[in-house]
């Protein structure tokens, strides 16, 4: 099993963009696909997208095109999600997620948007 | 995009035998959905319990299994503890290798 480590809580004011970092133990990826999916307060799990570290394909939910990217640094073993044009509704928790089974899940980014 | 439909809450007694399900607005769910089931308790971090289909956990307690019923993915609890008691969400896999969480089912043990 991997683990993933995110940073702690971030504030962002409406209209701002907000980037989340998901480092693997030991700086290495594997080989498996990189998800990110957030949980807004009370509310259920939502898939955001994916990204192949070694390979860079990313997919996203049609909800989010044009405003989430991913990215990787296959150097430090960081995955990044960042999701430009913020609004109040996206004032949730940030989950990164991989691994056999998608076993491996990281603590969570909090972010709220306020202003 | 596709919805992916769980009862929102399902009660089961101690020791009982309870079955969520998780149903695709796309047509029958089918093991090329691959099915995840995740479950999480309040304050906590969700954790796989199944994948693609039946495929249980090393952590995954033997009461719980996975399957295919009709058209929809399945998640058995077979013999529920109170500490089953939590949300559990299934999750699909669609062409292009994008995945949709259904909306969750609130298990209480009662």
């Amino acid at each position: 099993q991997v683990q993933l480590v995110q940073p702690g809580a971030e504030v962002k004011r409406p209209g701002s963009s907000v980037k989340i970092s998901c480092k693997a133990s030991g700086g290495i990826f594997t080989n498996y696909p990189i998800h990110w999916v957030r949980q807004a307060p009370g509310q259920g799990l939502e898939w955001m997208g994916s990204i192949v570290p070694r390979f860079g394909p990313s997919k996203s939910a049609q909800k989010f095109q044009g405003r989430l990217t991913f990215t990787a640094d296959e150097s430090t073993g960081t995955a990044y999600m960042e999701l430009n044009s913020l609004t109040f509704e996206d004032s949730a928790v940030y989950f990164c997620l991989s691994g056999s089974c998608l076993a491996d899940w990281g603590q969570g980014t909090p972010v709220t948007v306020s202003s | 995009q596709a919805v992916v439909t769980q009862e929102p809450s399902l009660s089961v007694s101690p020791g009982g035998t309870v079955t969520l399900t998780c149903g695709s607005s796309t047509g029958p769910v089918t093991s090329g959905h691959y099915p995840y089931w995740f479950q999480q308790k309040p304050g906590q971090v969700p954790r796989a319990l199944i994948c693609e289909t039946t495929h249980r956990q090393s952590w995954t307690p033997a009461r719980f299994s996975g399957s295919l019923l009709g058209d929809k993915a399945a998640l058995t609890l077979s013999g529920a503890q109170p500490e089953d008691e939590a949300d559990y969400f299934c999750l699909l896999s669609y062409p292009g290798s994008r995945y949709v969480f259904g909306g969750g089912t609130k298990l209480t043990v009662l």
